[in-house]
């Protein structure tokens, strides 16, 4: 079975740009949720979809956004990028929404230059 | 503020030992408790999952929860080379987010 996909799996881009990373859940998973996490940290929790709709927000900009398609597959966008955006973006697969094993794509690498 | 707390290490063990790692958590409405492996440079890999006081054993782990005294840990039992990484605690409420503690790191020598 396949696991937690994400693409790309690294990513430089430039100050003030743009950026859309992707990630399809295990087969069967409802839920994708989306964290970062900068070196030396614990992963921060970003948002959470459930049944194509927002969950769950964290502690982050409004630069930041998500949306779940019908196939439960999701996209985190980043606008206006800063230097401080550069970390590993993880996405997390889970069967509902509360109280349940969460498991982590191979994650996005994003370097912010 | 929910605080997940862990001792950052490194914890150093001799290959075959048994290793301890340790987690307390400030919220005391929290439900759901995960140890996360995480390799230098990968991503999370779950190992362990406990939702209720006591003791739950997997292979060589065991994860302790004891809500009273808001601390879930982990022991490794005949601790390998490959054990060797940062070892992560996640704690939920009743609700959806995953709150880390900053992760251990393990260093098991030969």
């Amino acid at each position: 079975d396949a696991g937690v996909t994400q693409s790309p799996t690294h990513l430089i881009k430039t100050r003030g740009q743009h950026v859309t990373l992707r990630c399809s859940p295990i087969s069967g998973h409802k839920s994708v949720s989306w964290y970062q996490q900068v070196l030396g940290q614990g992963p921060q929790f970003i948002f959470q979809y459930y049944e194509k709709e927002e969950r769950g927000r964290g502690n982050f900009p409004d630069r930041f956004s998500a949306r779940q398609f019908p196939n439960y597959s999701s996209e985190l966008n980043v606008n206006a990028l800063l230097l401080g955006d550069s970390a590993l973006y993880l996405c997390a697969s889970s069967l509902s929404a509360v109280n349940t094993e969460a498991f982590f794509g191979q994650g996005t690498r994003l370097t912010v230059v | 503020q929910k605080e997940v707390e862990q001792n950052s290490g490194p914890l150093s063990v001799p290959e075959g030992a048994i290793a301890s790692l340790n987690c307390t958590y400030s919220d005391r409405g929290s439900q759901s408790f995960f140890w996360y492996r995480q390799y230098s440079g990968k991503s999370p890999e779950l190992i362990m999952s406990i939702y209720s006081n006591g003791d739950k054993e997997d292979g060589r782990f065991t994860a302790q929860l004891n809500k009273a005294s808001q601390y879930v840990s982990l022991l490794i039992r005949d601790s390998q080379p490959s054990d060797s990484a940062t070892y992560l605690c996640a704690v939920t409420d009743s609700g959806y987010a995953l709150n880390f503690g900053k992760g251990t790191s393990l260093l098991v020598t030969p």
